[in-house]
């Protein structure tokens, strides 16, 4: 079965220091992946994500992710975070067949930004 | 600006009633999802509907059932709500084929 692993629960930085966020996901081709963010009290909002080609892929409030197919990985970064960064973040797969539009979603991680 | 609406932020019931929660969109999207919300589980698909009247259920659709009598709106219904449904629900809408979803704000529902 598809699953996400999001392997880190909380993580503490300082504020203008870098973050990486990481994702696994176990599928065998090439999957459709996300990320999203959700601010305290908030539903979930779309940060960016992966359908195919170049595997670097921009997302909004300076945030990118890397595909890796190697390592099945999508992991999240940003070089410098923002007090208002603080808040949880869901990295998701596509469900097969494709035809439904789900989303598979990781358990998230929490961050946290120390001033 | 796309819009995605729950009738509800927070909902307090007690044990055995019938919880209404809803669910509107703005965006004429064929597709609608509800997700249950719980710390260290991530969100859990409930029942999701792609077309009026037509549904399917999720991963977790024991003790909710859903209705979906007009294209904006999709309700989870509680039949007989119980303190293990206490959680947050989060409803989406997607166009076919673009499986970016937009969220609503959620609704976190007690029960006692």
């Amino acid at each position: 079965a598809q699953s996400v692993t999001q392997p880190d629960i909380h993580i503490t930085v300082s504020e203008g220091a870098s973050l990486e966020l990481r994702c696994n996901y176990s599928y065998g081709a090439t999957p459709y992946l996300f990320w999203y963010v959700q601010s305290p009290g908030q539903g979930l909002q779309l940060l960016l994500k992966y359908f195919s080609g170049d595997t670097l892929v921009q997302g909004i409030k300076g945030f990118e992710a890397e595909f890796k197919r190697s390592q099945s990985s999508f992991n999240l970064r940003k070089p410098s975070v923002h007090w208002s960064d603080a808040a949880e973040y869901f990295c998701a797969v596509g469900a097969l067949p494709y035809n439904t539009d789900k989303l598979i979603f990781g358990t998230g991680t929490r961050l946290q930004v120390f001033p | 600006d796309v819009k995605v609406t729950q009738s509800s932020r927070y909902l307090v019931k007690r044990t055995g009633e019938k919880v209404f929660l809803e669910c509107v969109q703005d965006m004429d999207h064929e597709n609608m999802f509800w997700y249950r919300q719980d710390p260290g589980l991530g969100l859990r698909l409930i029942y999701f509907s792609y077309d009026v009247k037509m549904k399917e259920k999720g991963d977790i659709p024991e003790g909710y059932s859903v209705s979906r009598e007009k294209k904006e709106r999709f309700s989870l219904i509680l039949e007989s709500a119980s303190t293990n449904q206490t959680s947050m629900y989060l409803c989406a809408s997607t166009l076919p084929g673009a499986y970016e979803q937009y969220f609503g704000p959620g609704t976190r529902l007690t029960v006692t």
